[in-house]
């Protein structure tokens, strides 16, 4: 079935450093890549998508990496701030109106 | 302008019981999804309504249904409650479903005892 994964549940990462957070998906036709951040008592909120006929957009400060050939998503945080942290998911939509979320993986900034 | 509202914040129930939360969209948004949230299986679509018809549905039981009013409001049920039924029920809004920008409530927490 369909299933979008995430390599790493934690990351831990300096104050000013940039972190990579990484993703695996299994459904090749799925026509858009989206990374979402969840902050602890919040719904998750939209931060980049990316087009399955790309493989870079940068946003502000974030930079997703498409990697089809291998089936591979990165969302890169420059410059990573205290207020980073949270847990990002990647997910995928395709036809069908769903979105598929992945597991989810745990940001720590350290100051 | 106003976000996603869910409510309740809370719930408690007892195995059994069946239990209704409640979704209003952004004003203008027409396509609501609920997704169900737990530490073990992350978020879960449950299923999307646009102009008051279920367009998709996910791999739940029958226990979880849901509706979607003329306003776009939308309600989802579950009934006969069990135990792994606790969770984060987060509803999502956006313009129309097809888009892949979605906008979340902060969710009700179930818990089922």
């Amino acid at each position: 079935g369909e299933s979008v994964g995430l390599h790493l549940p934690t990351l831990s990462v300096q104050e000013g450093d940039n972190s990579i957070i990484n993703c695996a998906y299994s459904n090749s036709a799925s026509d858009y890549f989206i990374w979402y951040k969840q902050e602890s008592g919040k719904g998750p909120q939209f931060i980049i998508d990316i087009r399955s006929n790309m493989d870079k957009r940068q946003g502000q400060r974030v930079t997703v990496l498409l990697n089809k050939t291998v089936k591979h998503l990165s969302l890169q945080i420059a410059a990573t701030q205290p207020g980073d942290s949270a847990v990002y998911f990647c997910a995928e939509k395709g036809g069908g109106f769903k979105t598929i979320f992945g597991a989810g993986t745990r940001l720590f900034v350290k100051a | 302008k106003a976000g996603v509202t869910q409510t309740p914040r809370y719930l408690i129930k007892t195995r059994g019981q069946q239990v209704t939360l409640s979704c209003s969209p952004i004003s203008g948004h027409r396509s609501v999804s609920w997704y169900q949230q737990t530490p073990g299986q992350g978020l879960q679509f449950l299923f999307e309504y646009f102009s008051e018809t279920q367009r998709n549905k996910g791999n739940f039981p029958g226990r979880f249904s849901g509706r979607q009013f003329s306003n776009s409001r939308s309600e989802m049920n579950v009934s006969t409650l069990e135990l792994g039924d606790s969770a984060l029920y987060l509803c999502a809004s956006s313009f129309e479903g097809q888009v892949t920008e979605a906008f979340f409530g902060q969710g009700t927490r179930l818990t089922v005892v």
